[in-house]
């Protein structure tokens, strides 16, 4: 099946400074990624859409100076979490989905974000 | 508006069968998605249905009305390691996935 992967799996970063988190698609192409946030015991919420070689599309209230997309290639989106704030610690999970006929999103792992 | 209804958390048995429900609204309709997470995990794929009736994968099966607008989760033989959150998303007609808030299941022994 296909495998989505994300790096780093968490990190503990001090407030002010930026963090990148990097997801992959290791066996197809996502023509789309996706960007969630997940409080602890709430559902996921997504933040922004992704498609290859165009500019992210933000949810509202998703601040896109702060939360930084790029998806430079078929394979690799980032999110760069810039000057960040205690209140940015989340669990960050991206998803991929191939295109064509099958809307399945597959999911990484998901980044667990801590701001100190 | 778009809304995805589903209840907040179920108890079973296990060993048991136990259905979440799930109601849904959306702008168009391109399929109706059910996840499973545990605890600190990303989420797992676990059915889609787009056409009405139910569709059985193993101990989990996937029920779809779209004139209900109504889908559940059936899970038959119940085991531990079911214990987790059911995340139930419909696909609207710029095919995003609105997700509902989830449905926590403890399976008690």
């Amino acid at each position: 099946g296909a495998v989505v992967s994300q790096h780093p799996s968490w990190v503990i970063c001090k407030s002010g400074t930026s963090v990148k988190i990097e997801c992959r698609s290791l066996d197809f192409q996502a023509t789309t990624m996706f960007w969630y946030r997940q409080f602890p015991k709430q559902s996921l919420m997504l933040m922004a859409t992704s498609n290859e070689g165009s500019k992210a599309t933000y949810e509202q209230g998703v601040e896109k100076d702060k939360f930084l997309i790029n998806h430079a290639s078929l394979t690799l989106s980032t999110l760069t979490v810039t000057s960040a704030h205690p209140e940015d610690s989340s669990f960050y999970i991206c998803s991929a989905r191939g295109g064509g006929d099958s809307y399945e999103q597959y999911f990484g792992p998901g980044t667990r974000l801590t701001v100190t | 508006g778009q809304n995805i209804d589903q209840p907040t958390e179920m108890t079973a048995t296990e060993g048991a069968i136990v259905q979440i429900n799930c109601t849904y609204q959306t702008s168009g309709f391109n399929g109706l998605f059910w996840y499973q997470q545990h605890a600190g995990e990303a989420p797992t794929f676990l059915s889609y249905n787009v056409l009405d009736g139910l569709e059985e994968k193993g101990r989990f099966s996937s029920f779809l009305s779209r004139s209900k607008g109504y889908s559940y989760l059936l899970l038959k033989e119940l085991q531990m390691k079911d214990s987790a959150s059911y995340l139930c998303a419909g696909m609207d007609s710029n095919y995003q996935l609105i997700w509902g808030a989830g449905t926590k299941l403890i399976i008690k022994p």
